[in-house]
């Protein structure tokens, strides 16, 4: 199956830095998402993006699907971003989604 | 429109025992997967439902089991509970298929004694 790898396992930042999150992904996907978890443990969608770049205001994202690697921008970071950040990605017809193991982001003020 | 809701939110069970766990799609979407959260395992797919079919199970034993009704609501059963059920479980839903989207709910956290 589809493997998914991000780096940094763990990001520690100032208020007010940015950051990059990258995700590897090992097969071709047609899907490729990233999702934010909050302390309470929901996970809030922030891109579908199987290809190209998005952006949402400080998050940005880019998916490069023929290097099979996205990366996601956080600019100007705010303590409300700290959380876990997931990239997901899913393929064909097995209608899944296959998560990395995600990056922990600690903004401190 | 309504999000996801899952019910309950927190459940405390002992070994031996079975659970239910209960979601409700966003009203029009008729793909619901799940997916179970550990610690030690992360986030992983359990199964995927679309008008009342499952098109994929994930590598979980027989013990858990679901279903989806014909309004699109869902069910996730586990049997003879194990200590290592403990976790959060995940519910997501989108429009058609399985890999859209997803949009999830607050989970269920599962506690067993």
């Amino acid at each position: 199956g589809i493997q998914v790898e991000q780096s940094p396992p763990d990001l520690i930042l100032q208020e007010g830095a940015n950051s990059t999150l990258r995700c590897n992904f090992s097969d071709s996907v047609n899907n490729l998402q990233w999702f934010h978890q909050n302390p309470w443990g929901q996970l809030i969608n922030l891109f579908y993006i199987p290809s190209g770049t998005k952006q949402n205001g400080r998050l940005s994202a880019t998916t490069v699907a023929t290097e099979r690697y996205s990366l996601l921008y956080i600019s100007s970071s705010q303590t409300t971003d700290s959380g876990v950040y997931f990239c997901a990605s899913g393929g064909g017809s097995n209608y899944k989604l296959t998560f990395g193991k995600g990056t922990l982001l600690t903004v401190n003020p | 429109k309504a999000g996801v809701t899952q019910t309950p939110r927190y459940l405390i069970k002992t070994r031996g025992q079975q659970v239910t766990l209960s979601c409700s799609p966003i009203s029009g979407h008729r793909s619901v997967s799940w997916y179970q959260q550990t610690p030690g395992q992360g986030l992983q797919f359990l199964f995927e439902y679309f008008s009342e079919t499952q098109r994929n199970k994930g590598n979980f034993p027989g013990r858990f089991s679901g279903r989806q009704f014909s309004n699109s609501r869902s069910e996730m059963n586990v049997s003879t509970l194990e200590l290592g059920d403990s976790a959060l479980y995940l519910c997501a839903s989108s429009p058609v298929a399985g890999t859209d989207t997803q949009y999830f709910g607050p989970g269920t956290r599962l506690t067993v004694l």
